[in-house]
């Protein structure tokens, strides 16, 4: 079964604000990723963060981590049409296989 | 470099037909995988290979079988199709950024029609 699941499954925004996805997941894992697809794409790692982090940055990108609560939120601040696209949390518990969830499609209008 | 290439990028297929999706990487990677990806069921993984000469199976194997031929090269098979495996199929492998974490670099995908 998946490990992780997306809050909300469809989110729609204007370009400039901030778009927030959640993820929560079941077990205990070493590290949780997020990517991004665009539509007909494959995926594309934005972001790893440890299970020993609390919070990550990357360019416009904010990951925290919640091992206690067992989610997750990715941050797209001032956000571009061109982040128009579905996001993935995915995690690792220590074997060699990563676990996707079922994704958030993010809309951006211009 | 051209990273995961995926071959072919689309089938169509007949019920019990058979058919190989071929993937390649040129990243020097040593653990490759296949997933599916259903509207809205996210990425399912079917099988996957840790190192040349090693497979195991994931989430979903049943109707799948792979074939890790060198380092470079992880193939499915399906040995007869199903409608049920109308998909689109991601092939990825893995890049060590941290020590024990895996990163995955995927393939563009391929899109297969059973009818």
């Amino acid at each position: 079964s998946q490990q992780g699941e997306e809050d909300p499954q469809a989110l729609s925004i204007q370009e400039g604000e901030n778009a927030t996805m959640n993820c929560s997941y079941k077990t205990s894992i070493n590290n949780l990723q997020w990517y991004r697809q665009n539509s007909g794409r494959g995926l594309v790692h934005l972001i790893l963060i440890r299970s020993n982090e609390r919070e990550k940055h990357s360019g416009r990108l904010r990951v925290t981590l919640d091992t206690s609560k067992k989610s997750s939120s990715l941050l797209i601040t001032a956000s571009r049409a061109a982040d128009t696209a579905s996001y993935f949390c995915a995690t690792e518990g220590g074997s060699e296989k990563l676990v996707f969830g079922k994704g958030t499609k993010l809309t951006v209008n211009p | 470099n051209a990273g995961v290439t995926q071959t072919p990028k689309f089938q169509v297929l007949k019920t019990g037909q058979s058919m190989t999706l071929q993937c390649a990487q040129d990243m020097n990677h040593n653990s490759m995988y296949w997933y599916r990806q259903d509207p809205g069921m996210g990425l399912r993984l079917i099988y996957y290979s840790a190192s040349e000469g090693t497979t195991d199976k994931g989430e979903v194997p049943n109707g799948y079988n792979v074939s890790r031929l060198n380092k470079r090269e992880f193939s499915l098979r399906l040995e007869s199709a199903a409608p049920s495996q109308t998909s689109v199929y991601f092939c990825a492998s893995r890049d060590r950024l941290y020590s024990g974490a895996n990163v995955l670099t995927f393939g563009a995908g391929s899109r297969l029609t059973v009818l």
